[in-house]
């Protein structure tokens, strides 16, 4: 199993532009979240889904759009880029909603925009 | 609103020694804890999660404590080597299906 993947790993974006970022996992997890990392800040959760078809806010959900139209796969988007948003991105997984509950991530994207 | 507070930012310490990395939040009403490790440009990796209704949970060389009540988890690193140097983050999980991290502790074990 490749687990829980994330492409791109690298992105330069200018102001003002928009593009998608790609998480996909192959365990058959019911739960994909989208978390940002920047520094001195922790681990903020940005949308997540509960399933197929659906979607939710979570901390900071300003400023992005995700997608969850296949269960393997959740999108993150950026329609107009700011500076703002420069960080890592952290895709993660996890089973179901139960006492446990145990999210893997993937590698992270680090978006940069100028 | 749940804060997590990881104490100390940063920790070095010479190999072999034993170390303790501490976690504290703020609301006590949470389904259960995780430990994380992340190695620079890396992703997160899972060590250890703690359900709420137990106390500690061991792996290998760790052991991770939960006091629910006071709002407290220690992660206990034995016999530290070079290889544990990475930052080490905390989350909790409330009565929903999302983690609130701390912000975490930056070890480096030096030979």
């Amino acid at each position: 199993n490749a687990g829980v993947t994330q492409t791109p790993k690298f992105r330069v974006l200018k102001t003002g532009q928009s593009m998608t970022l790609l998480c996909a996992q192959d365990m058959n997890h019911e739960y994909m979240y989208w978390y940002r990392q920047d520094p001195g800040m922790g681990l903020r959760l940005i949308h997540y889904s509960v399933g197929e078809g659906t979607t939710a806010k979570g901390e900071v959900p300003d400023g992005y759009n995700v997608s969850r139209l296949k269960k393997q796969n959740f999108l993150l988007g950026l329609e107009s880029a700011a500076p703002s948003q420069t960080s890592v991105y952290f895709c993660a997984s996890s089973l179901h909603q139960d006492s446990l509950n145990e999210q893997f991530f993937g590698p992270g994207t680090r978006l940069t925009v100028l | 609103k749940q804060e997590v507070t990881q104490i100390p930012a940063a920790l070095s310490v010479p190999e072999g020694e034993n170390l303790v990395l501490n976690c504290s939040f703020t609301d006590s009403a949470i389904y259960n804890l995780q430990w994380f490790r992340q190695d620079p440009g890396k992703g997160l990796t899972s060590l250890l999660l703690i359900q709420s209704s137990q106390r500690e949970q061991t792996s290998g060389r760790l052991n991770a404590s939960l006091d629910k009540s006071s709002g407290r988890s220690t992660l206990y690193i034995a016999a530290s080597q070079p290889g544990d140097s990475a930052t080490y983050l905390c989350a909790v999980r409330r009565n929903t299906d999302k983690l609130i991290f701390g912000t975490g502790t930056r070890l480096q074990v030096f030979p």
